[in-house]
């Protein structure tokens, strides 16, 4: 069974850092791409950033870049995204998710970790 | 950046059929795919490549994908099929690259 857990989230302050980790199982993890995706609370799903199987190919929504960086560990089947300089406005539920091509699309979603950027 | 329409709301009696578009420029050169999502819970893949079930979703899910318009349709709608729903798709103009979302559907069953 593919399972997806996040981690990491919680309170910060504005300006702030937090790192969030995503532990997979159920499948070759270094197989697959992943992704994160966040929702605001009250809001519709945004994508955040993708990162290829092998590290090769890394991608950031506007919104995020030169902020957030992701980055995997075949090795310990898990998937990161630091988070810096936070703003009220990266207030959401992150969501990691497994990507499957073509497509592509996200087949396999965690439950996700809340994260809270506030003074 | 690819922008992909929904309307807000959906309202649909029990039994009866669910429609929910998703709008975008030639969206029918793009593969599509649909999201469920319930209060409080991940979003969940019910439609994807525009028409495919993935395994465990009921025949009752549907997509088609042509011109400016995605639809997902949902017949013989339950109780349990109350959710918000996204449109997906892949975005890879010269600009940009990554994942485009719709802007959701509540559906809501009467």
């Amino acid at each position: 069974e593919v399972q997806l857990v996040e981690s990491g989230g919680g309170l910060v302050k504005p300006g702030g850092s937090l790192r969030l980790s995503c532990a997979a199982s159920g499948f070759t993890f270094s197989s697959y791409s992943m992704n994160w995706v966040r929702q605001a609370p009250g809001k519709g799903l945004e994508w955040v950033s993708s990162i290829s199987s092998s590290s090769s190919y890394i991608y950031y929504a506007d919104s995020v870049k030169g902020r957030f960086t992701i980055s995997r560990d075949n090795a310990k089947n898990s998937l990161y995204l630091q988070m810096n300089s936070l703003r009220a406005e990266d207030t959401a539920v992150y969501y990691c998710a497994r990507e499957t091509e073509p497509g592509p699309f996200l087949d396999y979603w965690g439950q996700g970790t809340l994260v809270t950027v506030s003074s | 950046s690819y922008v992909l329409t929904q309307p807000p709301s959906v309202s649909v009696a029990p039994g009866q059929t669910a429609r929910i578009t998703c709008g975008g420029n030639n969206i029918g050169s793009k593969s599509v795919h649909w999201y469920q999502q319930k209060p409080g819970q991940a979003p969940v893949l019910v439609v994807y490549d525009d028409s495919d079930r993935p395994s465990g979703i009921p025949e009752r899910f549907s997509g088609s994908n042509s011109g400016n318009t995605a639809t997902l349709t949902i017949s013989r709608v339950e109780a349990g099929d109350e959710a918000d729903y996204y449109c997906q798709v892949w975005d890879s103009s010269s600009d940009h690259q990554g994942y485009v979302f719709g802007t959701g559907t509540k559906v809501t069953v009467l």
